[in-house]
């Protein structure tokens, strides 16, 4: 069963700039959540997609959008980039249960300039 | 609040020492916990997943326990390996946040040949 797929996997962008992330989950998981990690905050939750539609929110500006596809490919998107952006952006991918078990992708690198 | 704290934040142990990691939490009320390894760079590798309902699970070296009531889980590994240095990070699924994982800060592992 292959796994959680993250692309790309590497992005440097210059401030001002839009960037989006795309996250695989693992096949007949129905959740995508995304996380960003910094070696300040740590890992911090963004959101949550279950069947198309935005379940959770975590406490991130506006500017922090996302969507999921009916195949349940979710996409991120990054607008007006700030230095403060740079950071490992993860993606954890779900049956959609709560008690479930959670398994992540290997992430993307986003470095903003 | 709910908090989770993992405290030493980086650990030193020669080869085949069992390692002791440990993670508090402020609120009892949760789904399940899950410990997760994370490589430098890389993404998080599920290791153990324990429900609401449990005290431990057990995988290979690998044992984890959670008490409730005393705010703790401890993740034990048996006889340490070159290989198990990593940072270990604790994460909660809370009954009122859904299906969003709070995390420690992870304790950085050092096995030393």
């Amino acid at each position: 069963k292959a796994g959680v797929t993250q692309t790309p996997r590497y992005l440097i962008k210059t401030r001002g700039q839009q960037v989006t992330l795309s996250c695989s989950p693992i096949s007949g998981h129905r959740s995508v959540s995304w996380y960003q990690q910094t070696p300040g905050q740590g890992l911090q939750f963004l959101f949550e997609y279950f069947s198309e539609t935005q379940r959770n929110k975590g406490n991130f500006p506006g500017r922090f959008s996302g969507r999921q596809f009916s195949n349940s490919r979710s996409e991120m998107n990054v607008s007006t980039l700030e230095l403060g952006d740079s950071a490992l952006y993860l993606c954890a991918s779900s049956s959609g249960q709560v008690w479930h078990e959670q398994y992540f992708g290997p992430g993307t690198r986003l470095t903003v300039t | 609040k709910q908090e989770v704290t993992q405290i030493p934040a980086a650990l030193s142990v020669p080869e085949g020492e069992n390692l002791v990691l440990n993670c508090s939490f402020t609120d009892s009320a949760i789904y399940n916990l899950q410990w997760f390894r994370q490589d430098p760079g890389k993404g998080l590798t599920s290791l153990l997943l324990i429900q609401s309902s449990q005290r431990e699970q057990t995988s290979g070296r690998l044992n984890a326990s959670l008490d409730k009531s005393s705010g703790r889980s401890t993740l034990y590994i048996a006889a340490s390996q070159p290989g198990d240095s990593a940072t270990y990070l604790c994460a909660f699924l809370w009954e009122a946040a859904g299906n969003k994982l709070t995390f420690g800060g992870g304790t950085r592992v050092l096995v030393k040949p």
